[in-house]
């Protein structure tokens, strides 16, 4: 079964400084990975999502994340973090074929930014 | 613009009594799913449906029903029989034609509570 595993339930960063966000999956093949990010009382808002080619995606808002298939990870990156990127972000997994159906979320972490 | 529209952004259930959380979409999308969020526990999937008239069952689908008449409604009815439906419900869609690694995209969700 796949799973999702994002180790920091808070991560407090200050206002201009670099952010990562830290995201392991367990899938038997390779996956769909996404990034998705949810302010309060919100829906969920797509950031970025990796398929295949480069490993490094860019997503919306400065956003980029990187897929490491040998440390099973897509780690979430920003380089200089706004007050208004305070919210929760969530990774997500799929299975990587025609007919992929359901995502995997992970437990999230809620991002503080301090100014 | 397209999207998708759950209604209503609050709702109230009394004890014994079954509760309907409205979930529409424009956005010509084939799929859809219903996920519960409760704090520190990410988001569950309760159902989905690729294709009208057909729907699954998903990791907590007890206490809860669905039905998918049409292409873009997606109603959840939460029985009697869910004992702590308390929760944020959040409703996505995803399109399955074309590209096929596409996301799925969300509503700005309904939180339930028990009065």
């Amino acid at each position: 079964a796949q799973s999702v595993t994002q180790p920091d339930i808070h991560i407090t960063v200050s206002e201009g400084a670099s952010l990562e966000l830290r995201c392991n999956y367990s899938y038997g093949a390779t996956p769909y990975l996404f990034w998705y990010v949810q302010s309060p009382g919100q829906g969920l808002q797509l950031l970025l999502k990796y398929f295949s080619g480069d490993t490094l995606v860019q997503g919306i808002k400065g956003f980029e994340a990187e897929f490491k298939r040998s440390q099973s990870s897509f780690n979430l990156r920003k380089p200089s973090v706004h007050w208004s990127d305070a919210a929760e972000y969530f990774c997500a997994v799929g299975p990587m074929n025609s007919g992929y159906s359901t995502l995997t979320f992970g437990k999230g972490t809620m991002l503080l930014v301090s100014p | 613009d397209g999207g998708i529209t759950q209604s209503p952004k609050y709702l109230f259930r009394k004890e014994g009594q079954n509760v309907t959380l409205s979930c529409e979409q424009n956005l010509n999308h084939d799929a859809m799913y219903w996920y519960r969020q409760d704090p520190g526990q990410g988001l569950r999937l309760i159902y989905y449906s690729q294709i009208v008239n057909d729907f699954q069952k998903g990791d907590i689908a007890e206490g809860y029903s669905v039905s998918r008449e049409k292409k873009e409604s997606f109603p959840l009815t939460v029985t009697s029989a869910q004992k702590n439906p308390t929760a944020f419900y959040l409703c996505a869609s995803r399109g399955t034609t074309g590209t096929w690694h596409q996301p799925q995209h969300f509503g700005d969700g309904t939180r339930l509570s028990i009065l």
